[in-house]
C-alpha cells in the first residue's frame, strides 16, 4: 500500500493557538487529498475534500475559517487548527485519493489535545 | 438515523470462536462497500471489499444484501491477533471516494 505520513503525531498546545498538521503522500501523487477527524468513540467523519492547486470543499458544519487546509502539491497538504479550543481536540487523519475507494489510504493519524 | 450503523459491542469471544458483525447503511446509492479494521490509537486499514456476490479472504467473509442495504463481516478461528474495531464504510452521496464510516464494532479475543 501507498505511504502516508503525517506529522506532527501528537501535539499538546494551549487554548487560542493555531497548530498545523502536515500530511505527506511518499510515494504516489494525491490528486485529491481527504481530511478526516474522529473523536473518542465515534466513527471517522469526513472534514473537508481539497483538489491540488484549489479550495477545499468543506462538509456540512464544519467552519471553512477555523480548519484551514493547503494543497499546494501533489505530495503534500496541510490542515491549520486556527485558535484551536478544547472541543477540538481529536483525532486528525488524512487520506490522499484520486484512484478510487479502493486504493484509499489513511495517514497514521494526529492527536490533537488543546488545553 | 445515522447513514452507516453498527453495534458498538465489545465482543469478548475466546480464540478460535466464530463471531459475526452487522452493519446497514442508508444510502441506497452507494455502490462501494468495505470493511476497514482500526486498532486503538491507529488509523484505519483496509480488510476487504465487499462485493454483492459475496467474498471470502482466508478467515474473513464479507456478505452484502443490496435490498436490504446490509454487510456483515464474518470471522472464523479468532486470534488474539484478531482483536481490533472493525469498521463498516460505504461509499456516501456526493462522491464515488467519499467514504461513510460506521462508529465500528470492538472485538476483544480472549485466550
Amino acid at each position: 500500500g501507498a505511504v502516508v505520513s503525517q506529522h506532527p503525531s501528537w501535539v499538546i498546545c494551549k487554548s487560542g493557538t493555531s497548530v498545523k498538521i502536515e500530511c505527506r503522500s511518499l510515494d504516489f501523487q494525491a490528486t485529491t487529498m481527504f481530511w478526516y477527524r474522529q473523536f473518542p468513540k465515534q466513527s471517522l467523519m469526513l472534514m473537508a475534500t481539497s483538489n491540488e492547486g484549489s479550495k477545499a470543499t468543506y462538509e456540512q458544519g464544519v467552519e471553512k475559517d477555523k480548519f484551514l487546509i493547503n494543497h499546494a502539491s501533489l505530495t503534500l497538504s496541510t490542515l491549520t487548527v486556527t485558535s484551536a479550543h478544547p472541543e477540538d481536540s481529536s483525532f486528525y487523519i488524512c487520506s490522499p485519493g484520486g484512484g478510487g475507494p479502493e486504493t484509499q489510504y489513511f495517514g497514521p493519524g494526529t492527536r490533537l489535545l488543546v488545553l | 438515523r445515522k447513514e452507516v450503523e453498527q453495534d458498538p459491542g465489545p465482543f469478548n469471544v475466546p480464540e478460535g470462536a466464530t463471531v459475526a458483525f452487522n452493519c446497514t447503511y442508508s444510502n441506497s446509492a452507494s455502490q462501494s462497500f468495505f470493511w476497514y479494521r482500526q486498532d486503538c490509537r491507529k488509523e484505519p486499514k483496509l480488510l476487504m471489499s465487499v462485493y454483492s456476490s459475496g467474498n471470502e479472504d482466508g478467515r474473513f467473509t464479507a456478505q452484502l444484501n443490496r435490498a436490504s442495504q446490509y454487510i456483515s463481516l464474518l470471522i472464523r478461528d479468532s486470534k488474539l491477533s484478531d482483536s481490533a474495531t472493525y469498521l463498516c464504510v460505504v461509499n456516501g452521496p456526493g462522491g464515488y471516494n467519499k467514504l461513510i464510516f460506521g462508529a465500528g464494532t470492538r472485538l476483544a479475543v480472549h485466550p
